[in-house]
């Protein structure tokens, strides 16, 4: 295994609710990117932080929200859920000038 | 925007045969192209990675081609086995980031 972890593993929250979800990565690793893969597709890049600073986003709303804390673990807030958001949400880490990303095993999001 | 297709979308192969997984990219800037293996409700596992300035890499049954002109790779599996079925992604990283953009899965089968 990678040595990132997520949790929690399940998630259902209901529309216009908001929601933490959280990564720790492998020790030194400095960056850590955020991904969610909506069912039957590829993982789509949210965002990414390097050390405790976004630098790095995909598509998404402002809603999407990020911190990366100095011992390696990271959070994903989304306020103001709505439906399209219920995915798996993907978080890997990287070291420091490696281009090779590790992924968590990821939080299955469900809004209803 | 940056794309990756991805064909075919789903493969299946007898166990022991060939699979080839074909990919494009958009982006002429992209210079990593790694491969991911998904297992049903699994993380996406990196299996192999290639680097603009190289044509090939192989990996015991497992290889990449890159060709940057026409901004395409392959992922060649050979003698296959069950345990290889899964869904493979092809990503490629958008200019000179560390973002990837992901094709949409090649799902593979490997019959026994």
């Amino acid at each position: 295994e990678t040595g990132v972890t997520q949790s929690p593993t399940h998630l259902i929250k209901t529309r216009g609710q908001q929601v933490t979800l959280r990564c720790s990565s492998q020790s030194g690793h400095n960056t850590v990117s955020w991904y969610q893969q909506a069912l039957g597709q590829g993982p789509q890049f949210i965002f990414q932080y390097y050390r405790e600073e976004e630098n790095g986003r995909g598509n998404f709303p402002p809603r999407f929200s990020g911190l990366q804390f100095p011992n390696y673990s990271s959070e994903l807030n989304v306020n103001a859920l709505e439906l399209d958001d219920s995915a798996l949400y993907l978080c890997a880490s990287r070291q420091t000038g490696a281009d090779e990303q590790y992924f968590g095993p990821g939080t299955r999001l469900t809004v209803t | 925007g940056e794309n990756v297709e991805q064909h075919p979308s789903t493969l299946s192969v007898q166990e022991g045969d060939s699979a080839v997984i074909k990919c494009t990219y958009s982006d002429s800037a992209s210079n990593y192209f790694p491969w991911y293996k998904q297992e049903l409700g699994k993380r996406p596992q990196l299996i192999i990675d290639i680097r603009s300035n190289v044509g090939e890499k192989k990996d015991q049954r497992i290889a990449v081609t890159l060709n940057k002109t026409a901004k395409h790779f392959s992922l060649h599996i050979t003698e296959t086995q069950p345990e290889d079925s899964a869904v493979y992604f092809c990503a490629a990283s958008v200019g000179g980031s560390e973002k990837l953009v992901f094709g949409k899965g090649t799902k593979l089968t490997v019959n026994p």
